[in-house]
């Protein structure tokens, strides 16, 4: 069964702090990682993809992979209250499974003013 | 219009009622898809469709039936649903199938 794991959370940073969300993945074939944000009562919504190891870096926005240790971590800098929300990790699966996107459960994140 | 339209907002339908879900893209994508969003559950793909031929089917009970009839529209099809079939129905598309997506505002179907 492959797997994306998340810590549920909630977690909570004060304003201007940086919120570090992580995830874990079985399937060690994975290609692509994602990150979406879901406001409550909103639908997903993509913030970062990213397909090498290392960093990336958009905006406020980092996105971490090690594909040795089969992780990639979302880091959000200066955070704001309107970062308050469900952060989905999403993973490709390898080509075996048909490069399925595997979800997590999400990490609820509340940035406090 | 831009971006992944669905229609309705909400819905509330009887275990012997038929509706529809619409979902209609304006973003050019090939790929589109259902998903089904339950509490305490990760997303569920029901169904793939890409250059609107079915590629997947994640063993979704019949009284679920997807139509396509182009790249741009996609409907979700229901018909004798269940009380735990009540959730929120997201359509999605994308460039390529598993590429990023673009999430509609779905709809949060409840079954009486």
């Amino acid at each position: 069964q492959k797997e994306v794991e998340q810590n549920s959370g909630p977690l909570s940073v004060p304003e201007g702090a940086i919120a570090s969300l992580n995830c874990t993945y079985s399937d060690r074939g994975s290609q692509s990682f994602f990150w979406y944000r879901q406001y409550s009562g909103k639908s997903p919504e993509l913030i970062m993809f990213i397909y090498s190891n290392g960093d990336k870096e958009d905006g406020r926005f980092t996105a971490q992979l090690n594909k040795a240790s089969q992780y990639v971590s979302l880091l959000i800098r200066d955070s704001q209250p309107s970062d308050s929300a469900t952060y989905l990790c999403a993973v490709t699966g390898d080509a075996g499974n048909n490069r399925k996107l595997i979800w997590g459960l999400g990490t609820s994140l509340a940035v406090n003013p | 219009e831009t971006g992944v339209t669905q229609t309705p907002r909400h819905l509330v339908m009887g275990m012997t009622n038929k509706k529809s879900l619409k979902c209609e893209q304006h973003l050019g994508h090939n790929a589109m898809y259902w998903y089904k969003q339950s509490a305490k559950k990760p997303l569920e793909l029901m169904f793939v469709y890409n250059f609107k031929e079915q590629t997947e089917n994640n063993s979704v009970p019949s009284r679920f039936s997807p139509e396509c009839p182009n790249s741009s529209h996609l409907f979700l099809h229901l018909h004798t649903l269940q009380p735990e079939d009540s959730a929120l129905y997201l359509c999605a598309s994308s460039q390529a199938p598993n590429d990023g997506y673009t999430f509609g505002s779905g709809t949060r179907l409840t079954v009486v």
